[in-house]
């Protein structure tokens, strides 16, 4: 499996209160993403990342901000939570070179109540 | 928007038996690329087809990519109960991102 580590694997956390997930890779690849996943849905792309301080926004960005102060590390945060952000949040890495895959983390199940 | 469709969104089928499951998507591709996920598990990938070429298999997989019809299948033969998963369709047209689908949910029964 390549090294991808998410943290919290769960949260339950109260509305309005912020959150923040982390995504730690062992794997020194520059494009780090972040997903979240609902049902009837797939994963749809938060917000991704391809390079030190140079990140992006995706299909779903409101309410969401990220940083990336070191290769290995991204981090997700939701400023002030809300239930419609209850989901499951996956990490994924990628080379950013033509004609390769992502490799995903495990996931972190986030409800927000 | 989501870029690809999976269709059927379930299938149940009996061990032994070949799984297809077809994907279509709605603009110009650069690769499409086929992913499982296990209950409770991260996507991993299975295969990728570039836009340039037609078939492709590994070890049970195969799948096939039209780019004229803009669609895609992917076929499991000889299914095993360790098959049942979820099973995405992504699709990468630009900038190293991918579109899901919303996938197919394969049940191996033995």
């Amino acid at each position: 499996d390549a090294g991808i580590t998410q943290s919290p694997r769960h949260k339950v956390t109260e509305t309005g209160t912020p959150v923040t997930l982390r995504c730690h890779q062992t794997e020194n690849h520059r494009y780090m993403y972040w997903y979240r996943q609902d049902p009837g849905h797939g994963l749809r792309l938060i917000h991704y990342s391809y390079g030190v301080k140079d990140t992006d926004k995706g299909e779903v960005s409101d309410g969401y901000s990220v940083s990336r102060s070191k290769t290995e590390d991204f981090l997700l945060t939701l400023e002030s939570a809300t239930s419609s952000q209850t989901s499951v949040y996956f990490c994924a890495i990628g080379q950013g070179e033509q004609d390769q895959p992502q490799h995903f983390g495990d996931g972190t199940r986030l409800s927000i109540l | 928007s989501q870029q690809g469709e999976e269709d059927p969104q379930a299938l149940s089928i009996q061990e032994g038996e070949n799984a297809t499951m077809n994907c279509s998507y709605k603009t110009s591709i650069n690769n499409l690329q086929w992913y499982r996920q296990n209950s409770g598990r991260g996507l991993v990938h299975l295969i990728l087809i570039r836009s340039n070429e037609r078939e492709k298999h590994s070890g049970r997989l195969r799948v096939t990519l039209d780019t004229s019809k803009k669609s895609s299948s992917l076929l499991i033969t000889a299914s095993r109960a360790a098959d049942t998963a979820s099973y995405f369709c992504a699709t990468e047209f630009n900038d190293y991102k991918l579109s899901f689908g919303a996938g197919t949910t394969v049940t191996v029964r033995a």
